[in-house]
């Protein structure tokens, strides 16, 4: 069975904190997302990785970068946390249509 | 500029009953369309999809259904089961996007026993 693994469920981090958000797949799709999950505004693309070192900005990269440095991982690094940045964090891979999703990061910034 | 809408926040629906999720779409590069479904504290899950050659699609208790010319797709659940209850997300992707998804804000399914 395909999987996405994201490697931690629950994180509080402190503000101005760095922080990495770290997502495995092991299904050697080509793309990789990173979304945030907001209520009322569904889900939003940050950043997306179509190949190893290749990333490209989603609908709201500001305050994120990324890093794919072997295909099946694809990081997101928050380069200073804001409380703004408490989200819930979801990661995806995809070879064609439609993508299998990690279980979620719920991040904290406090 | 919100590409893909789900205008409904919330549905409230009879076990039993039908459920019907509505969704619409302004870009007309997209060619690809599917819902997911998401539960609390766990990532989407892939429920159905239908390409714009195509005007239905059904697996079992779901059907989606595309009208291309009014840029707009609806999932209908027959018969709705408390276990349908969940965030139901639909998602539009052009065929040149890298398979990039442009997701809807999501509408709430509550299933009544």
């Amino acid at each position: 069975d395909v999987k996405v693994t994201q490697s931690s469920r629950y994180l509080v981090k402190r503000t101005g904190e760095k922080v990495f958000l770290e997502c495995v797949q092991d299904m050697d799709h080509e793309n990789m997302f990173w979304y945030r999950q907001d209520p009322g505004l569904g889900l939003r693309l940050i950043y997306f990785s179509y190949d190893v070192k290749m990333k490209e900005k989603g609908d709201i990269p500001e305050g994120y970068s990324v890093s794919r440095e072997k295909k099946e991982r694809f990081s997101l690094i928050l380069e200073s946390a804001s409380t703004n940045q408490t989200s819930m964090y979801l990661c995806a891979s995809s070879l064609q249509y439609g993508y299998t999703f990690g279980s979620g990061t719920r991040l904290t910034v406090v | 500029d919100q590409q893909v809408k789900q205008n409904s926040p919330s549905l409230s629906v009879q076990e039993g009953r039908i459920s019907i999720l509505n969704c619409d779409y302004t870009n007309s590069m997209f060619d690809y369309f599917l819902w997911y479904k998401k539960y609390p504290a766990e990532g989407p899950t892939f429920l159905i999809s239908i390409s714009s050659i195509k005007d239905k699609n059904e697996d079992g208790r779901f059907t989606v259904f595309l009208n291309k010319s009014a840029k707009h797709l609806s999932l209908h659940i027959v018969p709705s089961q408390p276990g349908d209850s969940a965030v139901y997300f639909c998602a539009a992707s052009a065929r040149t996007s890298y398979g990039k998804l442009t997701f809807g804000q999501g509408t709430i399914l509550t299933v009544h026993p």
